[in-house]
């Protein structure tokens, strides 16, 4: 079975730029949710996925944006970014199942903006 | 609105030793309540979770934590600190429909040989 992976493992950019941040589900996972962590803080909601729709949003602003495709992988698109951008952004997977909701967390994606 | 609070960001345990992580949350709905662990540059992962039933939940590598509705806790404990447990650990709530999850800032843990 494989886990949650996350593509680039590190990325720069430069303030205003864009970054799309990639996302492969675990197998047999319908659902992804994208996570911000800034440095010593716990991770931050920023939407879910289900079957392709945006299915819950944090309060994060309209330059984040996302994509869910039908084999369930997910980008995270992020405009005009800025310094307080900079975080781990984490996406986790889960089963759209009532009782269950574990999320199986990838590895991240470290983003740093200068 | 729901919301974790994490008492602690830091602590220390000698090896062998209880390990208490506190968690109080506040929901206006019945909670899912979730423990997860973060070791470094790795990504999250489940140690247990309360959805229904049985207030004291078993996960992984001997932990457990207990629900108290009364208290609005779900503290994490092990009975004896290994060296590898060393990490940072995060309570996490969400609603019954598993939309939206809010953690905590988490609790970094230290086991003193």
């Amino acid at each position: 079975e494989t886990g949650v992976t996350q593509s680039p493992t590190h990325l720069i950019k430069t303030r205003g730029q864009q970054v799309t941040l990639r996302c492969s589900s675990q197998s047999g996972h319908n659902t992804v949710s994208w996570y911000q962590q800034a440095l010593g803080q716990g991770p931050q909601f920023i939407f879910q996925y289900y079957r392709e729709e945006e299915n819950g949003r944090g309060n994060f602003p309209p330059r984040f944006s996302g994509l869910q495709f039908p084999n369930y992988s997910s980008e995270l698109n992020v405009n005009a970014l800025e310094l307080d951008d900079s975080a781990l952004y984490l996406c986790a997977s889960s089963k759209a199942l009532i009782g269950s909701y574990e999320q199986y967390f990838g590895p991240g994606t470290r983003l740093t903006v200068t | 609105a729901q919301s974790v609070t994490q008492l602690g960001s830091h602590v220390s345990v000698s090896e062998g030793a209880l390990v208490l992580l506190r968690c109080n949350y506040s929901s206006s709905v019945p909670p899912y309540l979730f423990w997860y662990v973060q070791y470094p540059n790795q990504g999250l992962q489940l140690l247990l979770k309360y959805t229904t039933g049985a207030t004291l939940v078993k996960g992984i590598n001997g932990f457990e934590a207990e629900f108290k509705k009364s208290e609005t806790s779900f503290h994490l404990t092990k009975p004896s600190a290994h060296m590898s447990d060393a990490a940072e650990y995060f309570c996490a709530v969400s609603d019954n429909t598993g939309n939206q999850f809010y953690f905590g800032t988490g609790t970094s843990l230290t086991v003193i040989p």
